[in-house]
């Protein structure tokens, strides 16, 4: 167990409307992650964080924003949410080693 | 940039056989590791091997091997004497920097029983 929470696991909502996923950490790792997984495509990077309030995007960061104002939490932001960010969402940290341990998931539907 | 291939989407084996996982991928980085992650029908995604760049040994874990080819950029993945457990989609991965990984679109791996 990577000491890794997501909430909400599952989110039904309407096209335009704000949504925010929470990853919470318990192991006071520097390096945070938000990836999206869609069938096709395989895991993508949204953004990433490698400490308190920095911050970078991914390959698929148009639409999402993030903030990271504790070491623990990292936030994934949809401002206005369209079907096309209907997926999966992991968070993820790193250990010092590069691998990444990931949370159960956050399945996002938009309609 | 960098990019890892998969180009087996589903593959589909009878138990007790012998299944490899291909794995292609595109560096210009002289130094960088490689993983494979295991992703069962439950949704959650494990953490198989990392694997550095500097190291081409061969690793063998239980059922399990791992052949990295610096000359062909390939990191293949065999499990042996297949079980229905091993059902999964599986996923190669590269990097290690602060950046996270790149992920491979995976191999959908069907073990009949």
């Amino acid at each position: 167990d990577a000491g890794i929470t997501q909430s909400p696991r599952h989110k039904v909502t309407e096209t335009g409307t704000p949504v925010t996923l929470r990853c919470h950490q318990t192991e006071n790792h520097r390096y945070m992650y938000w990836y999206r997984q869609d069938p096709g495509h395989g895991l993508r990077l949204i953004h990433y964080s490698y400490g308190v309030k920095d911050t970078d995007k991914g390959e698929v960061s148009d639409g999402y924003s993030v903030s990271r104002s504790k070491t623990e939490d990292f936030l994934l932001t949809l401002e206005s949410a369209t079907s096309s960010q209907t997926s999966v969402y992991f968070c993820a940290i790193s250990s010092p080693t590069g691998e990444l341990f990931f949370g159960e998931g956050s399945r996002l539907t938009v309609l | 940039a960098q990019k890892v291939t998969q180009a087996q989407t589903e593959i589909s084996v009878v138990e007790k056989e012998d299944v490899t996982l291909d794995c292609v991928y595109e560096t210009r980085d002289t130094t960088y590791y490689l993983f494979w992650y295991k992703q069962p029908p439950s949704g959650e995604l494990v953490f198989l091997i990392r694997r550095n760049s500097f190291d081409e040994q061969n690793e063998i874990s239980g059922r399990y091997s791992w052949n990295f080819q610096k000359s062909t950029s390939s990191f293949n993945f065999t499990i042996t004497a297949s079980q229905v457990v091993d059902s999964a989609v599986y996923f190669c991965a590269l990097g290690g920097g602060a950046d996270g990984l790149t992920f491979g679109k995976g191999t959908h791996l069907i073990i009949q029983p």
